[in-house]
Protein backbone atom coordinates (compact mmCIF):
# COMPACT_ATOMS: atom_id res chain seq x y z
CA UNK A 1 0.00 0.00 0.00
CA UNK A 2 1.30 3.34 -1.08
CA UNK A 3 1.31 5.98 2.03
CA UNK A 4 2.90 8.76 2.96
CA UNK A 5 3.05 9.72 6.55
CA UNK A 6 4.07 13.76 7.58
CA UNK A 7 5.82 14.96 10.68
CA UNK A 8 7.58 17.63 12.68
CA UNK A 9 4.73 19.81 12.48
CA UNK A 10 4.41 21.75 15.72
CA UNK A 11 3.91 25.13 17.29
CA UNK A 12 6.97 27.91 16.75
CA UNK A 13 7.60 31.19 17.25
CA UNK A 14 7.71 34.07 14.27
CA UNK A 15 11.18 33.84 13.10
CA UNK A 16 11.77 30.88 14.15
CA UNK A 17 12.68 27.29 12.16
CA UNK A 18 11.32 24.26 11.72
CA UNK A 19 11.60 21.14 9.70
CA UNK A 20 8.56 18.85 8.14
CA UNK A 21 9.35 15.07 7.21
CA UNK A 22 7.46 13.12 4.99
CA UNK A 23 7.81 9.30 5.16
CA UNK A 24 6.96 7.51 2.31
CA UNK A 25 6.28 3.73 1.89
CA UNK A 26 5.16 1.53 -0.98
CA UNK A 27 6.86 2.82 -4.37
CA UNK A 28 10.42 3.83 -5.09
CA UNK A 29 10.27 7.46 -4.08
CA UNK A 30 13.76 7.94 -6.62
CA UNK A 31 11.11 7.02 -9.69
CA UNK A 32 8.94 10.13 -8.17
CA UNK A 33 8.81 13.84 -8.85
CA UNK A 34 7.14 14.97 -5.02
CA UNK A 35 5.30 18.17 -3.88
CA UNK A 36 4.45 19.94 -0.99
CA UNK A 37 1.27 22.25 -0.34
CA UNK A 38 -0.23 23.52 2.45
CA UNK A 39 -3.92 24.78 3.61
CA UNK A 40 -4.74 27.22 6.39
CA UNK A 41 -7.59 25.78 8.05
CA UNK A 42 -10.60 26.55 6.96
CA UNK A 43 -9.35 27.70 3.38
CA UNK A 44 -7.92 26.46 0.17
CA UNK A 45 -4.99 24.86 -1.10
CA UNK A 46 -1.51 26.26 -1.46
CA UNK A 47 1.08 24.50 -3.69
CA UNK A 48 4.40 25.34 -1.44
CA UNK A 49 7.22 23.57 -3.65
CA UNK A 50 8.55 20.76 -6.14
CA UNK A 51 11.49 18.88 -6.18
CA UNK A 52 12.68 16.79 -9.01
CA UNK A 53 13.54 13.16 -8.66
CA UNK A 54 17.63 12.02 -8.96
CA UNK A 55 17.40 11.40 -12.97
CA UNK A 56 16.27 15.10 -13.36
CA UNK A 57 18.65 16.31 -10.59
CA UNK A 58 16.78 16.80 -7.54
CA UNK A 59 16.09 20.54 -8.90
CA UNK A 60 13.45 22.35 -6.72
CA UNK A 61 10.61 24.71 -7.85
CA UNK A 62 9.33 27.11 -5.27
CA UNK A 63 6.08 29.66 -4.80
CA UNK A 64 7.05 32.72 -4.66
CA UNK A 65 5.75 33.26 -1.14
CA UNK A 66 7.98 30.49 0.35
CA UNK A 67 11.01 31.10 -2.15
CA UNK A 68 14.54 31.60 -0.07
CA UNK A 69 13.00 30.69 2.93
CA UNK A 70 11.55 27.07 2.45
CA UNK A 71 13.61 24.34 0.95
CA UNK A 72 12.60 21.08 -0.05
CA UNK A 73 15.13 18.44 0.18
CA UNK A 74 14.80 14.34 -0.38
CA UNK A 75 16.96 11.35 0.74
CA UNK A 76 15.86 8.57 -1.18
CA UNK A 77 17.70 6.32 0.31
CA UNK A 78 15.87 6.69 3.39
CA UNK A 79 12.54 7.06 2.00
CA UNK A 80 11.98 10.64 2.84
CA UNK A 81 11.19 13.69 1.91
CA UNK A 82 11.87 16.75 4.08
CA UNK A 83 10.78 20.78 3.83
CA UNK A 84 13.28 23.01 5.52
CA UNK A 85 11.15 26.16 6.96
CA UNK A 86 13.12 29.08 7.80
CA UNK A 87 12.23 32.80 9.15
CA UNK A 88 8.46 31.72 9.81
CA UNK A 89 5.42 33.92 9.61
CA UNK A 90 2.13 34.04 11.01
CA UNK A 91 0.91 33.18 7.25
CA UNK A 92 2.89 30.28 7.53
CA UNK A 93 0.12 28.73 9.41
CA UNK A 94 -1.47 25.96 7.74
CA UNK A 95 -1.75 21.54 7.48
CA UNK A 96 1.65 20.82 5.30
CA UNK A 97 0.46 18.01 2.87
CA UNK A 98 3.50 16.05 0.97
CA UNK A 99 1.96 14.57 -2.30
CA UNK A 100 3.87 12.40 -4.98
CA UNK A 101 3.49 13.05 -8.67
CA UNK A 102 2.80 10.75 -11.39
CA UNK A 103 4.79 11.23 -14.69
CA UNK A 104 2.64 11.90 -17.88
CA UNK A 105 3.32 11.66 -21.43
CA UNK A 106 6.53 10.40 -21.00
CA UNK A 107 7.95 12.79 -18.54
CA UNK A 108 6.14 16.04 -19.97
CA UNK A 109 4.15 16.23 -17.24
CA UNK A 110 3.56 15.72 -13.45
CA UNK A 111 -0.03 15.90 -11.65
CA UNK A 112 -0.13 14.77 -8.24
CA UNK A 113 -1.78 10.94 -7.41
CA UNK A 114 -1.37 10.42 -3.51
CA UNK A 115 -1.32 12.63 -0.79
CA UNK A 116 -0.11 12.48 2.85
CA UNK A 117 -2.61 13.00 5.91
CA UNK A 118 -0.79 16.26 6.86
CA UNK A 119 0.80 18.09 9.77
CA UNK A 120 -0.04 21.10 11.08
CA UNK A 121 2.44 23.80 11.50
CA UNK A 122 1.03 27.45 13.96
CA UNK A 123 3.31 29.72 13.74
CA UNK A 124 2.54 32.11 16.77
CA UNK A 125 3.60 34.02 19.94
CA UNK B 1 0.80 33.54 -12.51
CA UNK B 2 -2.47 31.16 -13.75
CA UNK B 3 -6.02 32.69 -11.69
CA UNK B 4 -8.08 29.44 -11.48
CA UNK B 5 -11.73 30.18 -11.06
CA UNK B 6 -14.53 27.94 -9.94
CA UNK B 7 -17.93 28.02 -9.91
CA UNK B 8 -19.97 27.81 -8.35
CA UNK B 9 -18.40 28.75 -4.94
CA UNK B 10 -20.52 26.69 -3.15
CA UNK B 11 -23.58 24.10 -4.48
CA UNK B 12 -26.34 22.35 -2.70
CA UNK B 13 -27.88 18.82 -4.27
CA UNK B 14 -29.90 16.25 -3.27
CA UNK B 15 -28.45 12.49 -3.45
CA UNK B 16 -29.22 11.03 -6.61
CA UNK B 17 -28.97 14.38 -8.66
CA UNK B 18 -26.20 15.12 -11.33
CA UNK B 19 -24.23 18.19 -10.57
CA UNK B 20 -21.69 19.86 -12.67
CA UNK B 21 -18.52 21.99 -11.40
CA UNK B 22 -16.75 24.61 -13.62
CA UNK B 23 -12.92 25.94 -13.75
CA UNK B 24 -11.51 28.26 -16.00
CA UNK B 25 -7.87 29.30 -16.17
CA UNK B 26 -6.87 32.99 -17.13
CA UNK B 27 -4.73 31.08 -20.09
CA UNK B 28 -5.12 28.16 -22.23
CA UNK B 29 -3.59 25.37 -19.99
CA UNK B 30 -3.83 22.31 -22.76
CA UNK B 31 -5.38 20.01 -20.69
CA UNK B 32 -2.97 20.08 -17.84
CA UNK B 33 -5.75 20.40 -15.24
CA UNK B 34 -6.61 18.50 -12.49
CA UNK B 35 -9.66 17.72 -9.53
CA UNK B 36 -9.59 16.76 -5.93
CA UNK B 37 -12.01 16.15 -2.98
CA UNK B 38 -11.58 17.22 0.47
CA UNK B 39 -14.47 16.45 3.23
CA UNK B 40 -13.48 17.89 5.95
CA UNK B 41 -10.66 17.18 8.38
CA UNK B 42 -9.01 15.16 5.67
CA UNK B 43 -6.30 15.30 3.15
CA UNK B 44 -7.21 16.00 -0.58
CA UNK B 45 -7.82 13.10 -2.41
CA UNK B 46 -7.35 13.04 -6.51
CA UNK B 47 -9.79 12.16 -8.58
CA UNK B 48 -8.79 13.02 -12.05
CA UNK B 49 -5.87 14.14 -13.91
CA UNK B 50 -5.17 15.33 -17.81
CA UNK B 51 -9.12 17.18 -17.35
CA UNK B 52 -10.75 13.54 -17.90
CA UNK B 53 -8.62 10.87 -16.78
CA UNK B 54 -9.82 9.34 -13.99
CA UNK B 55 -7.32 8.31 -11.32
CA UNK B 56 -7.02 4.83 -10.35
CA UNK B 57 -10.23 3.39 -7.66
CA UNK B 58 -12.23 6.55 -8.53
CA UNK B 59 -15.87 5.43 -9.57
CA UNK B 60 -16.90 6.01 -12.88
CA UNK B 61 -19.57 8.43 -11.59
CA UNK B 62 -16.90 11.51 -11.82
CA UNK B 63 -16.11 12.59 -15.02
CA UNK B 64 -14.02 15.76 -15.95
CA UNK B 65 -13.70 17.50 -19.20
CA UNK B 66 -12.48 20.29 -21.39
CA UNK B 67 -9.64 22.01 -22.65
CA UNK B 68 -7.58 25.53 -22.77
CA UNK B 69 -9.28 27.58 -20.38
CA UNK B 70 -12.62 26.09 -19.83
CA UNK B 71 -13.22 23.08 -17.57
CA UNK B 72 -15.90 21.06 -15.74
CA UNK B 73 -16.44 18.00 -13.07
CA UNK B 74 -19.70 15.93 -13.12
CA UNK B 75 -20.96 14.43 -10.67
CA UNK B 76 -23.65 12.01 -10.92
CA UNK B 77 -26.09 10.33 -9.22
CA UNK B 78 -24.95 11.76 -5.84
CA UNK B 79 -24.18 9.29 -3.04
CA UNK B 80 -24.06 10.74 0.48
CA UNK B 81 -20.42 10.41 0.62
CA UNK B 82 -20.19 12.72 -2.58
CA UNK B 83 -20.76 15.53 -0.34
CA UNK B 84 -17.12 17.15 0.12
CA UNK B 85 -15.43 20.41 -1.40
CA UNK B 86 -13.77 19.43 -4.99
CA UNK B 87 -11.04 21.87 -6.23
CA UNK B 88 -9.29 22.34 -9.56
CA UNK B 89 -5.27 22.80 -10.22
CA UNK B 90 -3.32 23.53 -13.12
CA UNK B 91 -0.02 21.92 -13.52
CA UNK B 92 1.02 23.32 -17.34
CA UNK B 93 3.27 26.15 -15.46
CA UNK B 94 4.62 27.44 -12.38
CA UNK B 95 3.75 28.27 -10.06
CA UNK B 96 0.71 25.15 -9.98
CA UNK B 97 -1.90 27.28 -8.90
CA UNK B 98 -5.86 25.76 -7.40
CA UNK B 99 -9.12 27.24 -7.63
CA UNK B 100 -10.73 28.71 -4.79
CA UNK B 101 -12.46 25.45 -4.17
CA UNK B 102 -16.48 24.52 -4.66
CA UNK B 103 -18.45 23.16 -1.44
CA UNK B 104 -20.75 20.72 -2.04
CA UNK B 105 -23.24 20.62 0.13
CA UNK B 106 -26.74 18.10 0.77
CA UNK B 107 -30.36 19.78 -0.03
Amino acid sequence: EVQLVESGGGLVQPGGSLRLSCAVSGFTLSDHYMDWVRQDPGKGLEWVGRIRNKVNGDTTEYAASVKGRFTISRDDSKNSLYLQMNSLKADDTAVYYCVRDQTLYGGTAYAFDIWGQGTMVTVSS
Amino acid sequence: DIQMTQSPSSLSASVGDRVTITCRASQGIGNYLAWFQQKPGKAPKSLIYSASSLQSGVPSKFSGSGSGTDFTLTISSLQPEDFATYYCQQYRTYPLTFGQGTRLEIK
